[in-house]
């Protein structure tokens, strides 16, 4: 099972915008609008920033953004904050009803 | 508020078993699935498998079907990860999370919305 492509790392200054893609299949994320997003600080657990493509769970700051575009989806960062230096990783349910995560990408913030 | 407990952190030898646990409280239990997820060292998160608890239905990813067990405890709340020879390769911190199960009303819920605090496991020899 493949994991789904992510950049290694994005950096942006504060107040930038930033977009981190999502890259998979027609069998992951091409295949349903169930991707979500999660960002991880150090030594953290993670936390649901997007679901379903481009929803966000209450309390999720709006700068927070997802889309999709077939087989990519993307997370934008808009305004970006100090607080937003974090590792974040995509994740798809796939057509044989389990889940991929992305490979990960760590946000630096200049 | 959704609460997930995770047991503490485990040093196994090779060969040896072990069982990892999970403990859902302040929402209704049969309405969450629980999802384990994996993060090696300094690597990325990695989806190994899922318990519905309202019927322990099961499904896994293929990188750890057979070499591990989910299983739940309804009277407790509480949902295990069970090896029965632990490897090196399962070095790794363990997180749990909920998945809401498919309603009438919502439809399907396929995100994890809480997660457990982690459980570091350790295979040394």
């Amino acid at each position: 099972q493949s994991v789904l492509t992510q950049p290694a790392s994005v950096s942006g200054s504060p107040g930038q915008s930033i977009t981190i893609s999502c890259t998979g299949s027609s069998d992951d994320v091409g295949y349903y609008n169930y991707v979500s997003w999660y960002q991880q600080h150090p030594g953290k657990a993670p936390k649901l920033l997007i679901y379903d493509v481009s929803n966000r769970p209450s309390g999720v700051s709006s700068r927070f953004s997802g889309s999709k575009s077939g087989n990519t989806a993307s997370l934008t960062i808009s305004g970006l904050q100090a607080e937003d230096e974090a590792d974040y990783y995509c994740n798809s349910y796939t057509s044989i009803s389990t889940y991929v995560f992305g490979t990960g990408t760590k946000v630096t913030v200049l | 508020e959704v609460q997930l407990v995770q047991s503490g952190p485990e040093m196994k030898k090779p060969g040896e078993s072990l069982r990892i646990s999970c403990q859902g409280s302040a929402y209704s239990f049969n309405k969450y699935l629980i999802n384990w997820v994996r993060q090696m060292p300094e690597r990325g998160l990695e989806w190994l498998g899922r318990i519905a608890p309202s019927d322990s239905y099961t499904n896994y990813s293929p990188s750890i079907q057979g070499h591990a067990t989910i299983s739940v405890d309804k009277s407790t709340s509480t949902v295990y990860l069970q090896w029965n020879s632990v490897q090196a390769s399962d070095t790794a911190i363990y997180y749990c999370a909920t998945e809401r199960e498919y309603d009438t009303l919502t439809g399907y819920h396929n995100w994890f919305d809480s997660w457990g605090q982690g459980a570091l496991v350790t295979v040394s020899s």
